[in-house]
């Protein structure tokens, strides 16, 4: 079965700092891979996703994301955080059938 | 625009009681899920349908049922509430099977006392 994990429940980042959020997934082939962010109150919004091909993907929002399939991990980036990026973040992976989510990491942003 | 619209937004209801969650999408899209959303946990796949018809449980299907009987409509049904099923429940619709981004509602804040 496949599974999700993002090893940080929360992080703290300075606004203008740079950001990395780091997703491992579990599965035998390459899966489909996304990431969504959920402001509170909300549901969930696509930031991108990776299917095949470069393995850097561009999102919305000046995040982006790097697929490395030796370490199985999905990690999203942004090179300078906004205060209105503070939000919580899952990433998310499809095989065959349904979406597996992860638990979800919480960005705070500090002034 | 299209959109997934959930209803009610809140709703508190007593232990035993059948609750119905409603979910309607203007997409046109296939497949429809329901996921809940707890604290620790993530977004957990309650039930998914990938047409008019078509209903599959998913992780944490015990309690509750869903039906299809047109492409905009899946309401989700708790046949006796627990308080266990205390949760935000978020619909999700999407274009095809594996490989289509989900297109999310604002969630329906559940509480079972």
């Amino acid at each position: 079965a496949q599974s999700v994990t993002q090893p940080d429940i929360h992080i703290t980042v300075s606004e203008g700092a740079s950001l990395e959020l780091r997703c491992n997934y579990s599965y035998g082939a390459t899966p489909y891979l996304f990431w969504y962010v959920q402001s509170p109150g909300q549901g969930l919004q696509l930031l991108l996703k990776y299917f095949s091909g470069d393995t850097l993907v561009q999102g919305i929002k000046g995040f982006e994301a790097e697929f490395k399939r030796s370490q199985s991990s999905f990690n999203l980036r942004k090179p300078s955080v906004h205060w209105s990026d503070a939000a919580e973040y899952f990433c998310a992976s499809a095989g065959y059938s349904t979406l597996t989510f992860g638990k979800g990491t919480m960005l705070l942003v500090s002034p | 625009d299209a959109e997934i619209t959930q209803s009610p937004r809140h709703k508190i209801t007593e232990t035993g009681r059948q609750v119905t969650l409603a979910c309607h999408q203007t997409w046109n899209h296939n497949n429809m899920f329901w996921y809940r959303q707890d604290l620790g946990h993530g977004l957990r796949l309650i039930h998914y349908s990938y047409g008019v018809q078509d209903t599959n449980k998913g992780e944490v299907s015990d309690g509750y049922s869903v039906s299809r009987s047109n492409t905009e409509d899946l309401p989700l049904t708790l046949e006796s509430a627990a308080s266990s099923q205390t949760s935000v429940y978020f619909c999700a619709s999407s274009e095809s099977r594996s490989n289509s981004p989900l297109h999310f509602g604002n969630g329906t804040r559940l509480t079972v006392t």
